[in-house]
């Protein structure tokens, strides 16, 4: 089955810095990516998203890039403000028409120094 | 517009016993997806519904249940409690199709602790 995976389970960055968030997926026949942010005692909340046949897109200060040849998705987030501070998950989605299932990875947390 | 309710928010049960959850999606969204959520686990998919049928199921053993009603509330139901259910349960809802995972909004979840 497939696996969303991040490669470390903290990231701590100062005030105004950008972060950078990495994630691996196993599943090659993923169509569609997602970064989802989760703040203490709420529910994921959607970021921004990727379909397969792109490799970058932009929001505000956020930037996802996806690299399929090494099946490698990162989020960027431009001068780090203390409301980042939460946990951080990539997500795939197997589009299958009527069925679709979403695989999370582990989560990091992003902690951000004053 | 109101954003996913689940209730209740907290619940303490023992082994053995079973629990019922309920989430009120938002209004229009017609599939509810359901996720637990654990230390060790993270985020795995329990089941999806839509028009009051199961659309996709993870890899949950048989204890772990759900149905949708006609005004796409659901519900999801675990019996025969263990430890390891604790968790917290997440509800998610959106209109069906892949494009509207953007618009997918989860719930706060309910928090599981099993004794």
């Amino acid at each position: 089955g497939e696996s969303v995976g991040l490669h470390l389970p903290t990231l701590s960055v100062q005030e105004g810095d950008n972060s950078i968030i990495n994630c691996a997926y196993s599943n090659s026949a993923s169509d569609y990516f997602i970064w989802y942010k989760q703040e203490s005692g709420k529910g994921p909340q959607f970021i921004i998203d990727i379909r397969s046949n792109m490799d970058k897109r932009q929001g505000q200060r956020v930037t996802v890039l996806l690299n399929k040849t090494v099946k490698h998705l990162s989020l960027q987030i431009a001068a780090t403000q203390p409301g980042d501070s939460a946990v951080y998950f990539c997500a795939g989605v197997n589009y299958t028409g009527a069925n679709s299932k979403l695989t999370f990875g582990k989560g990091i947390t992003l902690s951000v120094r004053p | 517009k109101a954003g996913v309710t689940q209730t209740p928010r907290y619940l303490i049960k023992t082994r053995g016993q079973q629990v019922t959850l309920s989430c009120s999606p938002i209004s229009g969204h017609r599939s509810v997806s359901w996720y637990q959520q654990t230390p060790g686990q993270g985020l795995q998919f329990l089941f999806e519904y839509f028009s009051e049928t199961q659309r996709n199921k993870g890899n949950f053993p048989g204890r772990f249940s759900g149905r949708q009603f006609s005004n796409s509330r659901s519900e999801m139901n675990v019996s025969t409690l263990e430890l390891g259910d604790s968790a917290l349960y997440l509800c998610a809802s959106r209109r069906p199709g892949l494009a509207s995972y953007n618009e997918q909004f989860f719930g706060p979840g309910t928090r599981l602790t099993v004794l």
